[in-house]
Formats: C-alpha cells, structure tokens, sequence
C-alpha cells in the first residue's frame, strides 16, 4: 500500500525568503508519480508540480522546485521568492503507473506567508 | 490545463436524503476520480471511472455511492441516504489528455472547485 506523510503541520516565512516543505512516502512498485498540490483559502485543489520517478532529474516550475531522492523515497518542495499568494495548504500525492491510478495524499502542511 | 466545473457548489441536505454532485469537464476525458475532504483533514479517494465503468473504489465508496456519466458529459456522483459523516468537500478531477484541445498532462490529476456538501 502506498503512504504518504508530512510531518509539518504548519510553517510560515517571510515574504521574498525560501521555505521547503518535507514529504516522504512509501511504496513497492518502480514506476509512480509524485505531486505537490496547493489549496488556498478558497479550497480549490491546484497543480503545483509534478515528478516522474524515473527521472532522476528534480522538476522546477518557476519558484518551484523539488528535491527528489528517490532511494530515501522523499520528495521536498522548495518555493523561492515567497509570496503573499503562496500561502495555501499544500498537499504531497503519489499516484501508481502512469499516473492514472489513485492519488494517495498526505495530511498537508499549512504554509502562512508573512510580509 | 484542462478545465473542470462542479455544481452545486454548496449543497445543504437534511440526513438521509439523495444527494447528486456533478461534474463538467469542458472537453472529452476518459479518467474521472471522486475525492472527498472532511474539514480539516486529508483528501481520500473515493472511486474512478475509465470507459464508463469504475476501475477501483476506496471502502469508503459502499453502497450508498454511485457514479455515471448519464448522458457522455456530464460525471455524477450520487449519496443515496446521506449522513452527518458525509458532510465534506467533493472533488472531482480527471485526467489530462494531450489528445484533446484542453490538453494537460495525461500522466497528471486536475481537479474541479469542489462541491461542499453539508448534512443537517
């Protein structure tokens, strides 16, 4: 079965400052994919940035970055330049095979920018 | 990114009364998935439906769930006779599809606005 666990339940920053958000999981299977996805106030979930696990290179999409270890099956979030905007929950998901399976979540961690 | 609609998107239900959530995708998909998220708690996966008919279903998906797609658009989620425990966030999400003019990625999950149902 797959897990996937955050151990902050909350963290905050200062406007314009990094912050990296923790996330490990759990699987047996080879081929899988990793997300992080943010839900602000209004509870919408968005697509933040995804990982294929066979690459070996870590994604970035703009401020975002992950830092994906797969042999110590983590998966952090890095958001350079933080902003006001940013502060959202943020969920870490895994989802089997190509992605079309399950997606498996973590309990969030509540990210407060300050300014 | 594809785009994703869902209505209502607040319902208000009395315990033990039919509820059905729906959701529009703007452009033809073949994954559909159900989410839910009690307040304050982590999204759970309900169900997904790939060519017309589930794939695989959560056990909280029990016989009191069902899904269709009634007329080839639209994607309904149906509580039969629902519970205070059922009060929550419903989402919705599909699956990209670079086929279509929407795109997405077809290995990646979008998801509509959510429904948040509440039962008295």
């Amino acid at each position: 079965a797959q897990t996937v666990t955050q151990s902050q339940p909350e963290m905050s920053v200062q406007e314009a400052e990094t912050v990296t958000l923790s996330c490990t999981y759990d699987t047996s299977e080879n081929n899988y994919y990793l997300f992080w996805y943010k839900q602000p106030p209004s509870r919408q979930m968005i697509l933040v940035i995804r990982q294929e696990a066979y690459k070996q290179q870590n994604a970035t999409e703009n401020r975002f970055s992950v830092n994906f270890q797969k042999a110590a099956k983590s998966f952090s979030l890095k958001i350079s330049d933080s902003q006001l905007g940013d502060t959202a929950m943020y969920f870490c998901a895994s989802a089997l095979q190509g992605g079309s399976e399950k997606l498996v979540f973590g309990k969030g961690t509540k990210l407060t920018v300050n300014p | 990114e594809p785009e994703v609609t869902q209505t209502p998107s607040h319902q208000v239900t009395q315990m033990g009364q039919e509820v059905i959530l729906r959701c529009v995708p703007i452009s033809n998909h073949l994954y559909f998935y159900w989410y839910r998220q009690i307040l304050g708690q982590k999204v759970e996966f309900l169900v997904s439906f790939y060519n017309n008919e589930i794939s695989e279903k959560s056990e909280i998906f029990d016989d009191q769930f069902s899904v269709e797609r009634p007329d080839g658009s639209n994607f309904t989620l149906k509580i039969r006779s629902t519970k205070l425990e059922d009060s929550a966030m419903y989402f919705c999400a599909i699956l990209g599809d670079s086929l279509f003019l929407a795109g997405g990625s077809t290995d990646t999950q979008y998801f509509g606005p959510g429904t948040r149902l509440t039962v008295l």
